[in-house]
């Protein structure tokens, strides 16, 4: 066990729905960062958020959303949902000075 | 735009040889690099780093090198052992303030008994 938690493991939703991923941090850790793993690829960052404001943005759709609620916990909205985003969703934290990610086990979306 | 570069998606070596994987990156102000290690239905987890002000950095059977004029990272591992058997992420970083980690794709690495 990492310290870091992420729900649900596995989601399978159809096209055009919304989905809402959560992860809860390592006790501790201010920041938290989402990261989306699809087939055969890296891990592409999406956002950082850090005591509760974004930090910093990657390549994050607009159809996807995050925020990082007063307890450190962090939500990934993902809506209008197509096929192409089936992948490996992964939370990481740290204390945010270092660069010690701790990852989650990750969520595995399937849109069919 | 692949700022971080694992060519080799897959290696394999025998037990007790040493493990060579190779990383290559394009962005001069990456100045933390860091390997990360993935077995399957698990996060990635923390291997070893190093700073740009170091060429190497060693901990147990890990080594991790760096060569800035080339842009290029190395993990040693020595001897390899089964449970390394894992696929083994790169990962470059702009420094502090910017904590936000560039992964390469991947590396399988399976040790054959």
């Amino acid at each position: 066990d990492s310290g870091v938690t992420q729900t649900p493991k596995h989601l399978i939703t159809a096209t055009g729905q919304r989905v809402t991923l959560r992860c809860s941090p390592r006790s501790g850790d201010l920041s938290v960062y989402w990261y989306q793993q699809s087939l055969d690829q890296g891990l592409q960052f999406l956002i950082q958020y850090y005591n509760g404001e974004e930090r910093a943005k990657g390549n994050i759709l607009e159809r996807f959303s995050a925020q990082q609620f007063p307890d450190l916990h962090s939500e990934l909205n993902l809506s209008s949902l197509e096929l192409g985003d089936s992948a490996l969703y992964f939370c990481a934290s740290s204390a945010g000075t270092d660069y010690g990610y701790t990852f989650g086990s990750g969520t595995r979306l399937t849109v069919v | 735009d692949q700022q971080v570069k694992q060519n080799s998606p897959s290696l394999s070596v025998q037990e007790g040889r040493i493990s060579i994987l190779n990383c290559d990156y394009t962005n001069s102000m990456f100045d933390y690099f860091l390997w990360y290690k993935k077995y399957p239905a698990e996060g990635p987890t923390f291997l070893i780093s190093i700073s740009s002000i170091k060429d190497k950095n060693e901990d147990g059977r890990f080594t991790v090198f760096l060569n800035k004029s080339a842009k290029h990272l190395s993990l040693h591992i020595v001897p390899s052992q089964p449970g390394d058997s894992a696929v083994y992420f790169c990962a470059a970083s702009g420094g502090f303030g910017n904590e936000k980690l560039t992964f390469g794709t991947g590396t399988r690495l399976t040790i054959i008994p």
